[in-house]
């Protein structure tokens, strides 16, 4: 079973900071990685994903996030954040079946004015 | 903004009692997901439609847990015998092929008291 890792529970940043949240995952042939994020009390929104090809790909708003597969990592980054990013950030690999998406368990991102 | 509709936003029931939810999923979306998302960010998958037909669940959804995506008709998903650890976000996501990304509607957040 394929799996993914957030390390950071928790990331506190200031307005205008940058920041890189960490995802780790277990590798089982092929590469379908995502991130979402999810503001409180909605649903998950897409933010961008890696499949081939260049392993930096950009996303929504700023989001960019590089894959790695000598690190087994795909870290998402903003170079400067706003207080509208404050959410919980998802993290997911697509299993090996080809269908559901398996998620981390998040990283909650607060953004100090 | 995800057109995808989950009603109700909340429903409360005792253990024992049946809760059913509400999927719309986006027009043009074949494929529609049902995930189960814990206080602890832990996600679930618990099955997934194309068009009327399953394509994949877990063991846990064929036992108490049934869904259905009908045509002309919302999808649903209902616990017939609700039970105190079932208390959780549920969340239907669609999207116009499996391997594509998913469209998340806000969910229905189910208390089993």
């Amino acid at each position: 079973t394929q799996t993914v890792s957030q390390s950071d529970a928790h990331v506190t940043v200031f307005e205008g900071d940058s920041v890189e949240l960490r995802c780790n995952y277990s590798y089982g042939g092929s590469i379908y990685l995502s991130w979402y994020i999810q503001h409180h009390g909605r649903g998950l929104q897409f933010l961008l994903k890696y499949y081939s090809g260049n392993p930096v790909v950009q996303g929504v708003n700023g989001f960019e996030a590089e894959f790695s597969k000598s690190d087994s990592s795909f870290h998402l980054r903003k170079a400067s954040v706003h207080w509208s990013d404050s959410a919980v950030y998802f993290c997911a690999v697509r299993d090996q079946g080809g269908r559901a998406l398996i998620f981390g368990t998040g990283t909650t991102v607060s953004v100090s004015p | 903004n995800s057109k995808v509709i989950q009603t109700p936003r909340y429903l409360v029931k005792g253990q024992g009692q049946k809760a059913k939810m509400r999927c719309i999923p986006e027009k043009g979306h074949p494929v529609v997901f049902w995930y189960q998302q814990n206080k602890n960010n832990e996600f679930k998958f618990l099955i997934n439609f194309q068009n009327q037909e399953v394509l994949q669940q877990i063991d846990m959804t064929e036992k108490r847990f049934s869904a259905e995506c009908p045509s002309n008709s919302p999808c649903s998903l209902e616990i017939q015998s609700s039970e105190a650890g079932d208390s959780a976000l549920y969340l239907c996501a669609s999207t116009p092929d499996s391997a594509e990304t998913l469209y998340f509607g806000s969910g229905t957040r189910l208390t089993v008291l």
